[in-house]
């Protein structure tokens, strides 16, 4: 699996938009980009993933640039319960032996201040 | 919608006791199944995975063992416990389409701490 760099701290302003970046330079055609979370001392939680295009849900969006290289996660309007390490991970998803095994890096630390 | 739960949420055991850890899901089926560990300060490690009821890979060799004995019951035992095996056990479920294998979906966890 492609390896993902993030920033390993950022703060973000209650009510403000919190962008998330990530690299993953080495991204192969069949790999998708997914994100994920983990508040403190809870489990991890699913936010969202993508390929190519652009993705949004209910809880946040996902910008993936043209030449794949780097992402960026999108949390519209940050609460203080987004509080969390936000992980960034390179999958892929046409079976082999990667698929359904998830692998967290050190992530980004994300604080939403009042 | 989907629940999983785990238990207990916490366990403090000594050094060559036996383990038992409990997971089960609820509002789906035939759920792929699958026991990480967190150790302290460090990232998530995949520890067993299921497609289906008594199947089982194990990812790593290690002084713990898991089994499927019912569709969305997932346990992870052991029967000598060593201090390397503390951390953050973490169950979670996902599909079993291929599209869906790398969203999964995490139950609370269960603290482990073998003095």
């Amino acid at each position: 699996d492609a390896k993902t760099t993030q920033p390993p701290s950022m703060d973000c302003a209650e009510g403000r938009a919190a962008n998330l970046p990530c690299n993953h330079s080495t991204i192969s055609g069949n790999e998708y980009v997914y994100w994920y979370r983990q508040i403190h001392s809870q489990g991890p939680q699913y936010i969202i993933h993508g390929l190519k295009n652009n993705e949004t849900n209910e809880m946040a969006s996902l910008i993936i640039t043209e030449d794949r290289k780097s992402s960026t996660l999108i949390l519209p309007h940050a609460t203080l319960r987004d509080t969390a390490v936000y992980y960034c991970i390179v999958l892929t998803n046409a079976g082999g032996t990667s698929y359904g095994k998830l692998t967290f890096g050190q992530g980004t630390i994300l604080t939403v201040h009042p | 919608s989907q629940t999983i739960h785990q238990w207990p949420a916490t366990l403090v055991q000594p050094v060559g006791s036996p383990l038992s850890l409990e997971c089960t899901v609820e509002g789906t089926s035939n759920p792929n199944l699958y026991w990480y560990r967190q150790a302290a300060g460090r990232g998530l490690q995949l520890l067993f995975y299921s497609v289906g009821i008594g199947q089982i890979s194990s990812e790593v060799p290690q002084n713990l063992s898991a089994s499927r004995p019912q569709d969305r019951q997932f346990i992870l035992s052991s029967k000598k416990l060593l201090l390397s095996d503390s951390g953050f056990y973490l169950c979670a479920w996902s599909g079993t389409g291929r599209a869906t294998y790398n969203e999964q979906f995490f139950g609370p966890g269960t603290r482990l701490t073998v003095l």
